[in-house]
């Protein structure tokens, strides 16, 4: 039984860093790509960055370029975002989810993780 | 980046109706690389649908997607109680990866 358990809420100032875990089991975690997603209250559905367990390459939208870092550690199966020079406008829900395929390219994500609230407020 | 335009924003139904749901790219897939979510409050978006048409591990057959190019489609042929929720389209044909904002299924 795949899991992805994150870790709990968050809240920080502005100008801060914050930097969420996600804990996979049930599978071999190299195996597959881990991206994280965010979620302001209400709002859609928002793709961050992901990263290869196995090589530790990264990959991350352009518009958080700088700013966000996805990193890994094998022995225990977890993979980390941290996200920094927080603003109100990053508070929202951020979810850590498995690709579904251990192929190449894109493909949708079968597993999530719970979420994990950060609230970014003075 | 490709953007996804999803119809109606909400869609208010009685059970057993169908649900129809339409998905509009900005431009078009070269190959059917569009999945379907579904949310439910303060859960985690469930993989419903992927390659526009394939049912995902476990999902029931009353899910259903087709389309191509630029238009796509999510069909429920029959809302059961615990199908009112929120609905995201995805393209994975390019990067980003981009979702659409989503389309709530209520009780009418």
């Amino acid at each position: 039984q795949v899991h992805l358990v994150q870790s709990g809420a968050e809240v920080k100032r502005p100008g801060a860093s914050v930097k969420v875990s996600c804990k996979a089991s049930g599978y071999t975690f190299t195996s597959y790509d881990i991206s994280w997603v965010r979620q302001a209250t209400g709002q859609g559905l928002e793709w961050m960055g992901w990263m290869n367990p196995n090589s530790g390459n990264t990959g991350y939208k352009q518009k958080f370029q700088g700013r966000v870092t996805i990193t890994g550690t094998t022995s225990i199966s977890t993979a980390y975002m941290e996200l920094s020079s927080l603003t109100s406008d990053d508070t929202a829900v951020y979810y850590c989810a498995r690709k579904g395929s251990n192929s190449g390219g894109w493909f949708p994500f079968d597993y999530w993780g719970q979420g994990t609230l950060v609230t970014v407020s003075s | 980046e490709i953007v996804l335009t999803q119809s109606p924003g909400t869609l208010s139904l009685s059970p057993g109706e169908r649900a129809t749901l339409s998905c509009r790219a900005s431009q078009s897939f070269t190959s059917a690389y569009l999945a379907w979510y579904q949310q439910k409050p303060g859960q985690a978006p469930r993989l419903l649908i992927l390659g526009a048409s394939s049912r995902a591990t476990g999902i029931p057959d009353r899910f259903s997607g087709s389309g191509s190019g630029t238009d796509f489609t999510l069909t429920i042929s029959r809302l059961e109680p615990e199908d009112f929720a929120v609905y995201y389209c995805q393209q994975y044909a390019t990067s980003p990866t981009t979702f659409g904002q989503g389309t709530k299924v209520e009780i009418k």
